[in-house]
């Protein structure tokens, strides 16, 4: 079966740091792995995916995010983290050989960056 | 385009009561889905549908029930609400084909079931 782990609920970092917000994922054939943010009373929204090629992927507003296929992780990335970075940050996966048409999201993890 | 929207923001329902929430979109998009959010779980899925006339159940179905009628609609009903469908409910589309498989997400719904 399908699952996502988000380890942390939140994470806290100061402007300017970089930032780093951790995915796990199980699938049993080969992954299309996302990640959405969603910022509040607001749905969410694309910010990249991982479906086939080069391990790093970029996406929107800076963000990019590692695939490891060995340790099943697609951790997001930002260098320099911006206070309206602040929202919270949802992993899926969807398992593209038997997963059919079902995206599996995590629970998310906030992020509160500090000015 | 308007993308996706969800039809009502926000609703109160007594236990026992029926409503559908209506979810469109006017991307032409093949697959549609109905979320719930609830807090430390993330998205859960309820039903979906991969084409105009098809529906097929998610993680959650139970209390619920869709209709995709039309391809641009795609309708969610709870017959009998229940307070423990008290949640946020979001619509999502997707392209059939579409090498990024991105789901585009309605702004959501609130609904609370006294």
């Amino acid at each position: 079966a399908q699952s996502v782990a988000q380890p942390e609920d939140q994470v806290n970092v100061a402007e300017g740091n970089p930032l780093t917000v951790k995915c796990t994922y199980s699938v049993s054939g080969n992954p299309y792995l996302f990640w959405y943010v969603q910022y509040p009373n607001r749905g969410l929204q694309f910010l990249l995916n991982y479906i086939t090629g080069d391990n790093l992927v970029k996406g929107s507003y800076g963000f990019e995010a590692e695939f490891n296929k060995s340790q099943t992780s697609f951790h997001l990335k930002k260098p320099s983290a911006l206070v309206s970075d602040s929202a919270l940050y949802f992993c899926a996966v969807r398992d593209r050989d038997t997963g059919g048409f079902k995206t599996i999201f995590g629970a998310g993890t906030r992020l509160f960056v500090k000015a | 385009n308007a993308g996706v929207t969800q039809t009502p923001k926000f609703r109160v329902l007594k236990t026992g009561q029926s409503m559908t929430l209506l979810c469109a979109q006017d991307m032409n998009h093949e697959y549609m889905y109905w979320y719930r959010q609830d807090p430390g779980m993330g998205l859960r899925l309820i039903h979906y549908s991969v084409g105009e006339g098809t529906t097929a159940k998610g993680e959650v179905p139970d209390g619920y029930n869709v209709s995709r009628l039309k391809k641009q609609n795609f309708l969610l009903g709870l017959e009998s609400a229940a307070p423990s469908q008290t949640s946020v409910y979001f619509c999502a589309s997707a392209t059939q084909g579409d090498s990024t498989d991105t789901q585009y997400f309605g702004p959501g719904t609130r609904l609370t079931v006294l």
